[in-house]
C-alpha cells in the first residue's frame, strides 16, 4: 500500500462543476503540498498545509491532521484547470524525503 | 527573476552511457532537490543538497549520483544507464528558511528516453 493514496485516480467534469481530489496518508507529516503539473511535465506548487485551510481564488485546501487527509477544492471549474493534481507529503522522520502520490488527472470539458 | 532551470530539456542515451543532468535553482535557493517521474506516476525523491551538503537520500542504487556547487546549482549524474532509468527528472529548489514554511519551485524537468 503507498503511504500517499490518492482519489479519484481519472475525474471528467463540465465546466462550472465543483471538484474535490483527495488524498490520503499514512505517516506523521510535517507539511502537505498540492501540485498542479501541466502536459509537458512543469509542476506548480499550489498550495503548502500544515493545518486548517488556504484558499486561492477559486482553489481550497484543507488538512485534518488527526484523520490524515486532505482534500482539494476548485470551485467553477475551468477547462483550464486540466491536469493533473499531486499530493506530497513531507514525513516528521527529520528529512526531507517528500513522498507523492500518483495523481489525480482532472479534465475539464467546456 | 527567473525561476528554476533545467537542461537539456530532452536526451535521448543508449544503455550503458552515461548521462548529467543541470539544474539552476531561484536566486537565493540554497536548497536543491531531485525527483524521478515515470509515465503514469508521482514524483519519487533522489537526492536533497541544502548548503552544498547532501541532506537526504531515495532509494536509489549508486549509479545515481548529485552534486551542488558553490553557486547553489547542482548536477544529477546516473551511470550505466537502463531502460528503466526513461523518466522525467524534476529539480526543484527552495529558499533557505525554515524547512516546514518555505514552498518547494519546480523546474520543467529533463525527459530522458533511454534506449
Amino acid at each position: 500500500k503507498n503511504e500517499v493514496e490518492q482519489s479519484p485516480q481519472n475525474l471528467t467534469a463540465q465546466e462550472g462543476e465543483f471538484i474535490t481530489i483527495n488524498c490520503s496518508y499514512s505517516v506523521g507529516i510535517s507539511a502537505l503540498h498540492w501540485l498542479q503539473q501541466h502536459p509537458g511535465g512543469g509542476i506548480v506548487s499550489l498550495f503548502m498545509l500544515s493545518s486548517g485551510k488556504k484558499k486561492h481564488g477559486r482553489l481550497i485546501a484543507t488538512i485534518n491532521i488527526q484523520e490524515k487527509h486532505s482534500s482539494l477544492h476548485i470551485t467553477a471549474s475551468h477547462p483550464r484547470d486540466s491536469a493533473v493534481y499531486i499530493c506530497a507529503v513531507l514525513p516528521t522522520s527529520g528529512t526531507y524525503k517528500y513522498i507523492f502520490g500518483t495523481g489525480t488527472r482532472l479534465k475539464v470539458l467546456a | 527573476d527567473a525561476g528554476v532551470t533545467q537542461s537539456p530539456t530532452h536526451l535521448i542515451k543508449t544503455r550503458g552511457q552515461h548521462v548529467t543532468l543541470r539544474c539552476s535553482p531561484i536566486s537565493g535557493h540554497k536548497s536543491v532537490s531531485w525527483y524521478q517521474q515515470v509515465l503514469g506516476q508521482g514524483p519519487q525523491f533522489i537526492f536533497q543538497y541544502y548548503e552544498k551538503e547532501e541532506r537526504g537520500r531515495g532509494n536509489f542504487p549508486d549509479r545515481f549520483s548529485a552534486r551542488q556547487f558553490p553557486n547553489y546549482s547542482s548536477e544529477l549524474n546516473v551511470n550505466a544507464l537502463l531502460l528503466g532509468d526513461s523518466a522525467l527528472y524534476l529539480c526543484a529548489s527552495r529558499q533557505a528558511g525554515g524547512l516546514y514554511n518555505s514552498p518547494l519551485h519546480f523546474g520543467n524537468g529533463t525527459r530522458l528516453t533511454v534506449t
